[in-house]
């Protein structure tokens, strides 16, 4: 079964929203989530680590005040997207692992449409 | 930083044919694993490689961890139209560093 929900699957909305994604971890508790950017026919790019109690980990290059995280419990970590604009449009991926030495399992990703 | 590759780029192969994909990096990897992506979903893992000079299968997936831990390879045999996507290998040292992904298309 699934080991990560990832929701919601698809957002369009307009200029100047503010989008939140959420992250659950079904299968285990998780202190650490991953937040990923793609975009089209490209790989992933890591953007963030999400700490269960703590700040997030953010990537080189990566807003922490335009992409704010929160990862309040071990099953839920959430990413908003403040202000969205049409250059934040993407694909957005949550992973989870059990530990650092065992593979992250991904959600389905939230496809985000800023117009 | 870190940077995986990953070739080839993009396949096309017959139906019933047999595909290889590799991935090579700079740096030391701890684990390597094999992802496939769907078109809208996200990377559903295939294999994870743990020890250099492993070699693991999933059903007609095999995929070894090289011995340097600089290089990993995925072989799909007798290859189905099911088997279609996007294939990214990723090298971990806590965090994934990813490949840029090799597209598979079959034709039946």
């Amino acid at each position: 079964g699934a080991v990560v929900s990832q929701h919601p699957s698809r957002v369009i909305c307009k200029s100047g929203t503010s989008v939140k994604i959420e992250c659950r971890s079904l299968d285990f508790q998780a202190t650490t989530m991953f937040w990923y950017r793609q975009f089209p026919k490209k790989s992933l790019m890591l953007m963030a680590t999400s700490n269960e109690g703590s700040k997030a980990t953010y990537e080189q290059g990566v807003e922490k005040d335009k992409f704010l995280i929160n990862h309040a419990s071990l099953t839920l970590s959430t990413l908003t997207v403040t202000s969205a604009h049409p250059e934040d449009s993407s694909f957005y991926i949550c992973s989870v692992g059990r530990n650092s030495n065992q593979p992250q399992h991904f959600g389905d990703g939230t496809r985000l449409s800023i117009l | 930083g870190q940077q995986l590759n990953q070739s080839p780029q993009s396949m096309f192969i017959q139906e019933g044919e047999d595909v290889s994909m590799n991935c090579t990096s700079s740096s030391i990897f701890n684990t390597w694993l094999w992802y496939k992506q769907d078109p809208g979903e996200g990377p559903v893992l295939l294999i994870a490689l743990y020890k250099a000079g492993e070699l693991t299968s999933n059903g007609r997936l095999t995929a070894q961890f090289g011995i340097t831990r600089k290089d990993s390879f995925l072989n799909i045999s007798a290859s189905i139209p099911s088997d279609v996507g996007i294939y990214f290998c990723a090298g971990s040292q806590g965090n994934l560093i990813f490949g840029k992904g090799t597209k598979l298309s079959v034709k039946p």
